[in-house]
């Protein structure tokens, strides 16, 4: 059964900062990655899809990497804003029709 | 952009009531919709697969009887939760693909039962 794992789990940094956050799983069999942003009592919205064949995406400040080789994903977000603020999640479709989360990163940029 | 409306956004009930949570696809048509449950520092997890017009797909361990699903037409989806209990308490969000590759989600409902 695949897992997820996000490292790290909360992260706090003050505002400018670059960051990374990590995925890794443990199935390399996948059809592609998605990077979630939950904000508190609302749902999720996607960021950036990497398809299996595809390296890495980039949306504004955002930009997601794929190794399938090693099973890992990375999200780098520039010049951190508070509005950046939220619960990132890592998600991946496998061999199944519904997409794999990991438990998230909850980040915090503080002004 | 692809809108999934979900509601109510929370809801807190006694234990032993029923809640129906709905699911709408609002400028597309979703054959299929997921319903997904978190709980509290836990990851979301897929509780079952709706499909319109027949049966929903439950994944193991997630009781068909005590979370009824229909789907009866290609934009609304609903998710009851029967005769709810404290531990049935959670987060509970559902999604449909447009027509890409994209996984749109609803905003999601707050489950509290007392």
């Amino acid at each position: 059964k695949q897992e997820v794992t996000q490292i790290p789990a909360a992260l706090s940094v003050p505002e400018g900062e670059n960051l990374v956050l990590n995925c890794s799983f443990t199935d390399s069999a996948i059809y592609n990655l998605q990077w979630f942003r939950q904000d508190p009592g609302k749902g999720l919205t996607s960021l950036l899809l990497i398809q299996s064949s595809q390296r890495e995406q980039t949306s504004g400040r955002l930009n997601a990497s794929l190794d399938k080789s090693s099973g890992r994903s990375t999200l780098y977000i520039a010049a951190s804003q508070p509005g950046d603020s939220a619960t990132y999640l890592c998600a991946l479709l496998d061999s199944g029709y519904a997409l794999n989360f990991g438990k998230g990163t909850s980040l915090l940029v503080t002004p | 952009g692809a809108v999934v409306s979900q509601h109510p956004s929370w809801v807190i009930c006694k234990s032993g009531t029923s809640v129906k949570i709905e699911c709408r696809s609002l400028d597309f048509q979703a054959t299929t919709m997921f319903w997904y449950r978190q709980f509290p520092k836990q990851s979301l997890m897929l509780m079952a697969t709706s499909n319109e017009g027949s049966k929903a797909t439950y994944e193991q361990g997630v009781e068909k009887d005590k979370f009824l699903i229909n789907h009866a037409s290609l934009t609304l989806s609903t998710l009851t939760v029967t005769s709810a209990h404290p531990e049935d308490s959670s987060f509970y969000i559902c999604s449909a693909y447009d027509r890409g590759e994209k996984l749109f989600f609803g905003s999601g409902t707050q489950l509290s039962v007392l």
